[in-house]
């Protein structure tokens, strides 16, 4: 069992290049979001999902988008990428609901110089 | 506005005491908090979560308690090892649809 998956683990991109973070789960949860993770700011919410076709807007979506096709799959696409978006990229899924355990993938390292 | 306020500073203990760590939460009243632990590099693990009406709940050397009237959650490691040197979350409901953390606190276990 796979858990979440995330794709790359590191990336660098130059300042206003577009990539996609891709996020898949094997699990079949209806929930998954996604959060950046700065040092001493905890983990922000960009976006999240309550089943495919719906997407909602967390505490820091600027400059981020998603789109939820498939029940497995939530890429993050971010849409020019500036130095402010420099983080570690968590994507999380839950079964049905927060109220019950989250997973969460490895991460992914990025960097735009 | 919602807040959750976990101490940003490490908390350093020797190794077999009682690691205690605190959540406060205030402006609104969750239904149930998550703890979380995270290692460097990786992504937060499940640990335990509380419901409003539970007091207390526990797991192996992990006790959560849960005082609404407080608005705090406690979250204690007992006879602590060095491999519970980690930064451990908490994530209070705050009625959204998805989870919303504290900062996180590092514990550090000496040997």
């Amino acid at each position: 069992n796979a858990g979440v998956t995330q794709t790359p683990k590191f990336q660098v991109l130059k300042t206003g290049q577009s990539m996609t973070l891709q996020c898949a789960q094997d699990m079949n949860h209806e929930y998954m979001s996604w959060y950046r993770q700065d040092p001493g700011m905890g983990l922000r919410l960009i976006h999240y999902s309550v089943g495919a076709g719906i997407t909602d807007q967390g505490e820091v979506p600027n400059g981020y988008n998603v789109s939820r096709s498939t029940t497995e799959d939530f890429p993050l696409r971010l849409l020019s990428a500036a130095p402010s978006q420099t983080s570690v990229y968590f994507c999380a899924s839950s079964p049905y609901g927060w109220n019950t355990e989250a997973f969460f993938g490895q991460g992914t390292r990025l960097t735009v110089v | 506005s919602q807040k959750i306020e976990q101490n940003s500073e490490a908390l350093n203990i020797q190794e077999g005491k009682t690691a205690t760590l605190t959540c406060n939460y205030t402006n609104y009243s969750p239904a149930y908090l998550q703890w979380y632990r995270q290692d460097p590099g990786r992504g937060p693990v499940f640990l335990l979560l509380i419901r409003e009406n539970e007091k207390e709940k526990r797991k192996e050397r992990l006790k959560v308690t849960f005082d609404t009237t407080l608005k705090q959650s406690l979250f204690h490691i007992t006879a602590s090892q060095p491999a519970d040197s980690a930064t451990y979350l908490c994530a209070p409901d705050t009625g959204r649809r998805a989870l919303t953390f504290g900062s996180g606190t590092r514990l550090q276990v000496q040997p």
